[in-house]
């Protein structure tokens, strides 16, 4: 079995500040990790994706993220955010075929 | 357009009419995704299909709902006797399904809207 906590629901910020937007992860087998974007009324886009190796995961849009086996974590990061970041975020854990995603983090930028 | 096509984007059916959401997926993806997603809940898996074979939809209704994945033509879902409760964003991804499952990303759709009256 496999789950994933997004504790933020929401997170407000000011243009040009830093955002962590976390997400922690159960799972029984090793895992393959992943950070979405939506925005509204739309569908999801990928942000970045953790496989195997370094486990610092570089993404679009200046995000990046850390695995940490340690403490079944991969918080998203960037560390100046823009208007435009505002949108939907969602983690997702994918151990066995069926990906499970996060109940999302709304991340709201203001001027 | 190459991605991954839903229609209708928006779907309107009043309490006992049928809805079907159609999904074709990116090219060359032989794997398929349905999710739904209300607000304040995230993403829910609800089936998971290969062409012509449903490999696990454990995460379905067991009544009025059912998904295809024809040889030729897009995936189908489809909700009968509709109630208000299914009243939702429904999101279909693909994937090219490499071994056990997705150690790729999943290209989702923009999503069918579909508003129960």
């Amino acid at each position: 079995a496999q789950s994933v906590t997004q504790l933020d629901s929401q997170v407000p910020v000011f243009e040009e500040a830093p955002v962590e937007l976390r997400c922690n992860y159960s799972s029984s087998v090793s895992v393959y990790l992943f950070w979405y974007v939506q925005y509204p009324n739309q569908g999801l886009q990928l942000l970045l994706k953790y496989l195997s190796g370094s486990t610092l995961v570089k993404g679009i849009n200046g995000f990046e993220a850390e695995f940490n086996k340690s403490q079944t974590s991969f918080h998203l990061r960037k560390p100046s955010v823009h208007i435009s970041d505002t949108a939907e975020y969602f983690c997702a854990v994918s151990g066995s075929y069926i990906p499970t995603f996060g109940r999302g983090t709304s991340l709201i930028v203001h001027p | 357009n190459a991605g991954v096509m839903q229609n209708p984007r928006h779907l309107v059916r009043r309490r006992g009419q049928e809805a079907r959401l159609r999904c074709s997926p990116m090219k060359g993806h032989s794997h398929v995704y349905w999710y739904r997603q209300l607000p304040e809940e995230g993403l829910k898996f609800m089936v998971y299909l290969q062409k012509e074979n449903i490999i696990d939809e454990s995460g379905m209704p067991k009544e009025r709902f059912s998904a295809e994945f024809p040889k030729e033509g897009p995936s189908i879902l489809r909700i009968q006797q509709v109630v208000r409760g299914d009243s939702a964003a429904y999101f279909c991804a693909s994937s090219l399904g490499r071994g056990q499952g997705p150690r790729g990303e999943l290209f989702f759709g923009e999503g069918s809207r579909l508003t129960v009256l």
